[in-house]
């Protein structure tokens, strides 16, 4: 079965802060993973794809195969970063939908 | 505007009407995808399309359907609306051919159903 688990609803932490938002996946083939972010009243945007191992705004994502993870992770948290944060999963094989976890709102406090 | 559009932003409706909901891909895009987003089941997937054929279903309810245009565009039709039909429902695009695998998303259309 594919799924996707962020355990943690809401997550608060103080500006200058370190940040880690958990995502474990569940899935029999090869994942490729993403997270996405939305901020208030928004659509959502791509942060970071794992095949690119991109750092975009402080943020950098590793996937552990050995722990299906693929935590989210920022060294100093800024306020611009409260926002609701999906990690997602790329299903392939044909149907190439994502399977999303659930979210996390990740409040920055000054 | 070149990304995702959707329209309309919001629609209030009554519990057994139809309704249409509209996605233009980004420019080039050929697969779309809808995806709705409930408060009790967060994102879930509906259905993709590709250059106009169906590719995918996930949990797309039978009183759901949509199609893919010449155009490209594509269009969510709900019907018999129910209470716990009242969502946001996202379209996203992406560019296969690209071999990015990366989904862009409209501003979602905000589904009442009263």
């Amino acid at each position: 079965a594919q799924r996707v688990t962020q355990p943690e609803k809401l997550l608060s932490v103080f500006k200058g802060a370190p940040v880690e938002l958990k995502c474990n996946y569940s899935y029999s083939g090869s994942p490729e993973l993403f997270w996405y972010v939305q901020y208030s009243r928004q659509r959502l945007q791509l942060l970071l794809r794992h095949i690119s191992r991109e750092s975009i705004k402080g943020f950098t994502a590793d996937l552990n195969k050995g722990e299906t993870s693929f935590h989210l992770k920022k060294p100093f948290a800024q306020e611009e970063d409260s926002a609701m944060y999906y990690c997602a999963l790329l299903t392939q094989g044909g149907s190439e939908k994502l399977v999303f976890g659930k979210g996390t709102k990740l409040t920055v406090n000054p | 505007d070149s990304g995702v559009t959707q329209t309309p932003k919001h629609l209030i409706t009554a519990t057994g009407q139809r309704v249409t909901l509209r996605c233009s891909p980004r420019s080039g895009d050929l697969s779309v995808y809808w995806y709705q987003q409930s408060l009790d089941q967060g994102l879930q997937f509906l259905i993709q399309y590709y250059n106009g054929e169906e590719r995918a279903k996930g949990n797309i309810l039978e009183r759901f359907s949509a199609q893919q245009f010449p155009d490209l565009h594509s269009e969510l039709n709900l019907s018999s609306l129910e209470l716990g039909d009242s969502a946001l429902y996202f379209c996203a695009s992406s560019d296969r051919s690209s071999g990015r695998n990366e989904q862009f998303f409209g501003p979602g259309t905000r589904l009442t159903v009263l």
